[in-house]
């Protein structure tokens, strides 16, 4: 089946830092999906994205499609401590399928 | 608006018991997806309904099923619980229609423990 691999697996920054982390597949997505999941909670969608290329922003977050189809980027510009928490990728081959969560990559911020 | 709801919060039940779990989807969301979401792991997909049907499902097993009303809300259902079955399962919603049926969105999550 479909597999995703997210990396850092995590990460420790400080206040201010950019942050980068990727995901990546053996499968060619048509949607790529960017939540982000505070303990206790269920994850919140931060970003989607629907074509090979497409570069889209929600505040200090933007996230990429990759050209390959295979991979999607997400970045987080001068981050803060309520950024704290675990982020997820998902994407699916075609409309109509059900969605692939990679295996997250934990975000830690210091003060 | 209201956002996509669960009940319980939590939930303790012992080897063999039967659970269900509850959803209702976010206002103008006709497509309910479940998942579970082991500690440390992603979540995983167990399946979708729509217009009251099973639509798709995960790699699961036959003691999780499930059921949709028609007033769209879910209801999950897993019979002789073993103890890997302890994770958070987690309700999430979409449209079926107007544009982007992609973007689901999730609820709180249901955490089971079992003993």
């Amino acid at each position: 089946g479909q597999q995703l691999n997210q990396s850092p697996q995590s990460m420790f920054i400080q206040e201010g830092e950019d942050v980068s982390m990727n995901c990546t597949s053996s499968s060619i997505f048509n949607t790529w999906l960017w939540y982000k999941q505070d303990p206790g909670e269920g994850p919140v969608l931060l970003i989607a994205l629907y074509k090979a290329g497409e570069l889209t922003s929600n505040g200090r977050l933007t996230a990429q499609f990759g050209i390959t189809r295979k991979d999607s980027f997400l970045n987080i510009s001068a981050s803060i401590p309520s950024d704290v928490g675990i982020y997820f990728c998902a994407g699916r081959v075609r409309s109509g399928q059900n969605f692939v969560f990679g295996p997250g990559t934990r975000l830690s911020v210091l003060p | 608006d209201a956002g996509v709801t669960q009940s319980p919060t939590h939930l303790i039940k012992t080897r063999g018991q039967q659970v269900t779990l509850r959803c209702s989807p976010k206002s103008g969301h006709d497509t309910v997806s479940w998942y579970q979401q082991a500690l440390g792991q992603g979540p995983q997909f167990i399946f979708q309904y729509y217009e009251e049907e099973e639509r798709q499902r995960g790699n699961f097993p036959d003691r999780f099923s499930g059921h949709q009303f028609p007033n769209y809300s879910s209801e999950l259902n897993v019979n002789a619980l073993l103890l890997g079955d302890s994770a958070l399962y987690l309700c999430a919603s979409s449209p079926s229609w107007g544009g982007r049926t992609d973007t689901q969105y999730f609820g709180p999550g249901t955490r089971l423990t079992v003993l």
